[in-house]
């Protein structure tokens, strides 16, 4: 199976939004609500930002939004943060008990 | 407190087996699935596949299977990833991760490296 596509990198100033897209397929994306979000600092495990294209865990800023249109899902960050400077990757189900991640994208604060 | 502690790095050479752990604690640790995540230097996260300790159920990704095995052992809430001929290409890090909703990824272990060089 494909990785899903992101942009390798993405960037903005304090206070602005981002949006890093996630582009899949039919049968990923596309097929099930089953998008998460993972922030990876260097050196650090990823941590979960966002499941089920839209959900937050608790803990997690608002700042940090999902949603997903056809076979691309999206992460918005508003209000950007210099905290927020990261590896950023999308995952989702693809179906017969396989799971999918994007090849990420690193996030600059300026 | 919810965490998995992974077993320590590791060094080993070309055609060596290896079996790396992750230990779960503060939850039930029958509860929810396990999976492996790769990471190889510099690279994105892969998974690898999953396990459900309460019975042991298992199931691969398809570019990882037959190259891994994946256990638990939930008698001592312990999951497992092992080798029997390690490659130079397995070189990573390698994560475990519960999912206690369908297919996301909510606590993660600190990792593990394993460095396979002759």
């Amino acid at each position: 199976q494909s990785a899903l596509t992101q942009p390798p990198s993405a960037s903005g100033s304090p206070g602005q939004s981002v949006t890093i897209s996630c582009t899949g397929a039919s049968s990923d994306v596309g097929g099930y609500n089953y998008v998460s979000w993972y922030q990876q600092h260097p050196g650090k495990a990823p941590q979960l930002m966002i499941y089920e294209v839209t959900k937050r865990p608790s803990g997690v800023p608002d700042r940090f939004s999902g949603s997903k249109s056809g076979n691309t899902a999206s992460l918005t960050v508003s209000g950007l943060q210099a905290e927020d400077e990261a590896d950023y990757y999308c995952s989702s189900y693809a179906g017969s008990n396989n799971v999918v991640f994007g090849g990420g994208t690193k996030l600059t604060v300026l | 407190e919810v965490q998995l502690v992974q077993s320590g790095a590791e060094v080993k050479k070309p055609g060596e087996s290896l079996r790396i752990s992750c230990k779960g604690s503060g939850y039930s640790f029958t509860s929810y699935w396990i999976s492996w995540v790769r990471q190889m230097p510099g690279k994105g996260l892969e998974w690898m596949g999953r396990t459900d300790p309460s019975d042991s159920y298992i199931n691969y990704s398809p570019s990882f299977q037959g190259h891994v095995t994946i256990s638990a052992d939930k008698s001592i809430s312990t999951a497992y990833l092992q080798w029997s001929s390690l490659k130079a290409s397995d070189t990573a890090m390698y994560y475990c991760a519960t999912s206690s909703s369908a297919w996301d990824f909510d606590i993660w272990g600190q990792g593990t490296m394993v460095t396979v060089s002759s």
